[in-house]
């Protein structure tokens, strides 16, 4: 049964850089040919998409994060990661990572979804 | 990008009623060349990441209970709790996957009356 588990700092500084692993197990990140994305909740609110990368290192992001967001696999250790600069207190949230659904489609759903991570941004 | 708005916003159904949340997409999420709606439907529970429940706006996910269904074509869509059970109390959000970005609606929570 395929499993994800995010890890990462959950204390970030104003304007630092926010840094996640998200950890597969159960598969392969390269097996398959599925996105693998990241999806963020701040607290009590709703979700919203950050992006996909695929094995070979191809990504899409929402593009009103795309100026901060970068998305990299780690295809050895099976693994995908998402990095955020200059971050603000806007982007304290629990980011999820997740895959995407459809094999080698950007535009589909996500399951399974990890546990999530609350990220606070804070001095 | 596609506005994904939900109503109610919350809502309180006794048990063993039916309970049904709407969802509204600014543009139509139903692709001509397949004739399918790209909506998903998930469930989240506190504390827990979502779950799938739908897909293709009318497709249950295996192990989904058959008293969860899933309506609804162009740019409104339902799903629909048959027979609220205790175990349904949770915020139930849909998400288009048209194009991207993909969004999803702001949630619609559920509670027991």
């Amino acid at each position: 049964q395929l499993q994800l588990q995010g890890s990462g700092s959950r204390l970030v500084k104003p304007s630092q850089t926010l840094s996640l692993t998200c950890t597969v197990s159960g598969g392969s990140i390269s097996s398959g040919g599925y996105f693998w994305s990241w999806i963020r909740q701040p607290p009590g609110k709703g979700l919203e998409w950050i992006g996909h990368v695929y094995h070979t290192g191809d990504t899409y992001y929402n593009p009103t994060l795309k100026s901060r967001v970068t998305m990299s696999v780690d295809r050895s250790k099976n693994q995908f990661s998402l990095e955020m600069s200059s971050v603000t207190a806007s982007d304290t949230a629990i980011y999820y990572c997740a895959r995407a659904r459809i094999p080698g489609a950007e535009r589909t759903w996500f399951d399974p979804w990890g546990q999530g991570i609350l990220v606070t941004v804070s001095s | 990008d596609i506005v994904m708005t939900q109503s109610p916003d919350s809502l309180a159904v006794s048990l063993g009623e039916r309970a049904t949340i709407n969802c509204k997409s600014s543009l139509s999420v139903l692709y001509s060349s397949n004739r399918k709606n790209y909506l998903a439907w998930y469930q989240q529970k506190p504390g827990q990441p979502p779950k799938l429940l739908i897909f293709w706006a009318s497709s249950r996910e295996s192990g989904v209970p058959d008293r969860f269904s899933g309506s609804g074509s162009g740019t409104d869509f339902t799903l629909t709790i048959s027979s609220l059970q205790a175990e349904d109390v949770a915020v139930y959000y849909c998400q288009q996957y048209y194009t991207t970005p993909l969004t999803f609606g702001g949630g619609t929570k559920v509670e027991i009356k």
